[in-house]
């Protein structure tokens, strides 16, 4: 079955500094990624998703994730974080058992200080 | 172009009444889901459909909630005798064709409250 950890259910970081928002995942199949963020009130956003083609991928708004297939992780980074940055983000598996349902993980809340 | 809108943004009801949930995906797009976002939680799959069928219910909490997508482009969800457990945000995705590599686009949600 597949299924994704999100390790910090809260992130905080100052304006301008690097994010790490962390993901592991199962999965019993190459897994395609993805990473979604939520503003308050608003709908989910793709940032950028992983199939099989390149391990770093870039996404929007200067995310990036890397696929690591040996530590089962598909961290999200950003070099500088900006205040418009503070969201709910996703880390996210689809199954791959025919329905391509989404499976996700519990979120990380990130906050950004000024 | 448009995306996928999702009616109402909110709704208030009392335990044990009877709701219907919309939502109008992308046009073009054959694929839908239904998911159900608790509060503080990631969103958990309800139901799946490929056109006008329903191809994965398997998320459905039970036998009072019920979906369709007569013509295959909007999608009610049904929920009969609600209960205050059922409040929730429920979300409408759709994408092109339904494969592993897909992007789903999200609506912004319906809100459910249960009194």
């Amino acid at each position: 079955a597949q299924s994704v950890t999100q390790l910090d259910s809260h992130v905080s970081v100052s304006e301008g500094t690097p994010v790490l928002l962390r993901c592991n995942y199962s999965s019993s199949y190459s897994p395609s990624l993805f990473w979604y963020v939520q503003h308050p009130n608003k709908g989910l956003q793709l940032l950028l998703k992983y199939t099989s083609a390149a391990t770093l991928v870039k996404g929007i708004n200067g995310f990036e994730a890397e696929f690591k297939k040996s530590e089962t992780s598909f961290h999200l980074t950003k070099p500088s974080a900006h205040m418009s940055d503070a969201a709910e983000y996703f880390c996210v598996v689809s199954d791959p058992s025919g329905t391509y349902k989404y499976i996700f993980g519990t979120g990380t809340r990130l906050k950004v200080l000024a | 172009g448009a995306g996928v809108s999702q009616t109402p943004s909110n709704k208030v009801t009392e335990k044990g009444k009877y709701v219907e949930l919309r939502c109008d995906p992308i046009s073009g797009h054959t694929a839908l889901y239904w998911y159900r976002q608790s509060l503080g939680q990631g969103p958990e799959f309800l139901i799946y459909f490929q056109g006008t069928g329903a191809a994965d219910d398997s998320g459905l909490p039970n036998d009072r909630f019920f979906a369709v997508r007569p013509e295959g482009s909007v999608s009610t969800l049904k929920i009969q005798r609600t209960e205050r457990g059922d409040s929730a945000v429920y979300l409408c995705a759709s994408s092109n064709s339904g494969s592993q590599m897909e992007t789903q686009y999200f609506g912004p949600g319906t809100r459910l409250l249960v009194l």
